[in-house]
């Protein structure tokens, strides 16, 4: 696509029950980050993808946080037993080359109620 | 010492003033530099990467001081369009090429 697709743009969920965040990154992109930025704050490194490597997950929070990227392209990021704290917008980005810039997704905005 | 520091802000400068912003990175091994506009409530977007030689588009300038650990970003005859958040990245070497934001240096340009 012309750009990163991120979906559902917002979502309501009840905390402790299970959610699911889909990117879809710009065609060709081989890098694929996760971040999230909580209100009024920085952006925090999650997860990162590239090419057929390992994942790089160092930035997962807790085991509830985990990513997969299917075929090189589309992400999930699922988040299992939503806590208050996992209230975020969640975005994510692609590049074609690792020293690249990359570009965003308009984010997905989660909030656990 | 964070891995990448900015100042908060917020700059308030009136339509055409010169404005510079710095933000310092602790790895000295770190290779890659950018910044990043950020409008409230929307998703970051590339301003510029930031070369050793140092480089410019338009109305922007871009620094970057290995000596010292830091890059600039310089903004001349500043527009109220200009008015958003600032975000320094850096990678954090050591084989991966995961990108540190900085938390952003808010502009707001007066009319």
């Amino acid at each position: 696509g012309a750009g990163v697709s991120q979906s559902p743009s917002n979502k309501v969920t009840e905390k402790g029950k299970d959610v699911e965040l889909r990117c879809d990154p710009i065609s060709g992109h081989t890098a694929l980050y996760w971040y999230r930025q909580s209100l009024g704050q920085g952006l925090e490194f999650l997860i990162y993808f590239q090419g057929n490597s390992a994942p790089d997950k160092s930035g997962l929070p807790s085991d509830r946080f985990s990513a997969e990227r299917t075929g090189g392209s589309v992400s999930t990021l699922t988040i299992q037993r939503t806590q208050q704290e996992d209230s975020a917008v969640y975005l994510c980005a692609s590049s074609l080359a690792l020293r690249g810039g990359y570009t965003f997704g308009s984010g997905t905005r989660l909030t656990v109620v | 010492r964070k891995e990448v520091e900015q100042d908060p802000g917020p700059f308030n400068v009136p339509e055409g003033a010169t404005v510079a912003f710095n933000c310092t990175y602790s790895n000295s091994a770190s290779q890659s530099f950018f910044w990043y506009r950020q409008d409230c409530r929307k998703e970051p977007k590339l301003l510029m990467s930031v070369y050793s030689s140092g480089n410019e588009d338009g109305r922007f300038t871009a620094q970057l001081n290995r000596a010292s650990q830091y890059i600039s970003l310089l903004i001349r005859d500043s527009k109220l369009s200009d008015s958003a958040t600032y975000l320094c990245v850096v990678n954090r070497p050591s084989g991966t090429y995961k990108y540190i934001f900085g938390t952003g240096t808010r502009l707001k340009v007066l009319a």
